[in-house]
């Protein structure tokens, strides 16, 4: 079985600020983990996968994660947050045979001005 | 993006009544998802599809049932509505090449019982 958590329901940032979305996993086998974005009344957008093998992953829009087994995180982050970035961000995993993907409950960000 | 169309796209019901969600495909993935997405719960798996005519339960499948006789089609009911399953219904596909491979999502369906 596998889940994840994350972190705060919604993350508030100044424009040009750092984002730091936060996101934990338990998987009983090695996880296949995923972020996606929602816009506002749009389903949701593929953002970055994490590939076995690789610790630093880059996605969309200047966005990365960096997967860190010891402490079963994959916090999503970007140097320098845009206007543009405003949406709700879901983190997911499955795990070995298993097909289903199991979500986050989701971080709502709001950038600032 | 992919060939996922959801219809309807916006539907107001009555309790009671029966109402039949559709997902259509246009990329031949084997796979196929039904999740619904309500405010503090994110995404949760309703039924999914891993063929034509197999599919199985998710998390919160009572009061749901879903056929697939098509591989491009998979449909989700509600048998008898209720206020409860008040939700946005999104579908999704995944090509089943490998166990990485993301879910690709349609644009919704806001459902509203009443």
């Amino acid at each position: 079985a596998q889940s994840v958590t994350q972190l705060g329901s919604h993350v508030s940032v100044s424009e040009g600020a750092l984002v730091l979305l936060r996101c934990n996993y338990s998987s009983s086998v090695p996880p296949y983990l995923f972020w996606y974005v929602q816009y506002p009344n749009q389903g949701l957008q593929l953002l970055l996968k994490y590939t076995t093998g690789a610790t630093l992953v880059k996605g969309i829009n200047g966005f990365e994660t960096e997967f860190k087994k010891s402490e079963t995180s994959f916090h999503l982050t970007k140097p320098s947050a845009h206007m543009s970035d405003a949406a709700e961000y879901f983190c997911a995993v499955s795990g070995g045979s298993n097909y289903k993907l199991t979500f986050g409950k989701g971080t709502l960000l709001t950038v600032n001005p | 993006d992919a060939g996922i169309t959801q219809s309807p796209r916006h539907k107001v019901t009555e309790t009671g009544t029966p109402v039949t969600l559709r997902c259509h495909q246009t990329e031949n993935h084997r796979y196929m998802y039904w999740y619904r997405q309500d405010p503090g719960h994110g995404l949760r798996l309703i039924h999914y599809s891993y063929g034509v005519k197999d599919t199985d339960k998710g998390e919160v499948s009572d009061g749901y049932s879903v056929s697939r006789s098509k591989t491009e089609d998979f449909l989700l009911t509600l048998e008898s509505a209720t206020s409860s399953q008040t939700s946005v219904y999104f579908c999704a596909i995944r090509d089943a090449g490998s166990y990485n491979s993301p879910l690709h999502f349609g644009n919704g369906t806001r459902l509203t019982v009443t």
